[in-house]
């Protein structure tokens, strides 16, 4: 048990679907972040969040939509992904950014788009 | 910018000593980083390197060496359990304060 937890763990959707990806975390964290991770690739960073705030964007595609109502839950909104876009989504979280080294896990979503 | 090189696969047998190596191309960085992936699961933080040097945790340990921009996690007395995907980041010290991930060395553990 690391202290992360992501819902769904398995989403299948259509190219013109919404959904939402979540994340909670319950270590008293103040950053929190979005990977992508595909197959024999590094984990990609997507998103950053320190305390509620977006300070990292790493050109992601506007398909992708974060959000961070409050310092415990992060979100990832999906609309009209692509084929491309089927991969494990991770979410991460830290003491802050000062402590970016050591960052805790979710277990993943694993999203396929159809 | 940043990249991490490592191995794609080791394989090696229970009890031995294995050494997963990471070299990397950085402009500057605060530290390396070693994370654990088993199939399926989270990836778990293993160890942190600040400095040159070894740092030894248990079984596993971890070396960084800035001038030959190279670093190493050592893992002895392997168990079967050790198998699993081992990656090496890095923290960079401008721009961006993000970790930077290789690719991931897989290790299987033979009986």
């Amino acid at each position: 048990e690391t202290g992360v937890t992501q819902t769904p763990r398995h989403l299948v959707m259509g190219m013109t679907n919404k959904k939402s990806l979540k994340c909670e975390q319950h270590l008293g964290h103040n950053a929190m972040y979005w990977y992508k991770q595909s197959a024999k690739k590094p984990l990609e960073l997507m998103f950053v969040y320190s305390l509620e705030e977006r300070v990292e964007n790493n050109s992601v595609p506007s398909r992708f939509s974060p959000e961070c109502p409050n310092s415990s839950h992060l979100f990832l909104h999906l609309h009209t992904l692509q084929p491309e876009d089927s991969a494990l989504y991770l979410c991460a979280s830290s003491h802050g950014r000062d402590s970016t080294f050591e960052q805790f896990f979710g277990p993943g979503t694993r999203l396929t788009v159809l | 910018g940043q990249s991490l090189e490592q191995p794609s696969e080791v394989t090696a047998v229970e009890g031995a000593i294995v050494q997963i190596n990471c070299t990397y191309q950085t402009s500057g960085f605060y530290g390396l980083s070693w994370y654990q992936q088993h199939d399926g699961g989270a990836p778990t933080f293993l160890s942190y390197n600040a400095l040159d040097g070894l740092e030894e945790t248990g079984r596993f340990s971890s070396f960084l060496s800035r001038s030959d921009s190279y670093g190493y996690l050592l893992l002895q007395e392997l168990q079967m359990k050790d198998s699993a995907s081992y990656f090496c980041a890095v923290l960079p010290d401008t721009g961006r304060r993000a970790l930077t991930f290789g690719s991931g060395t897989r290790l299987q553990v033979q009986p």
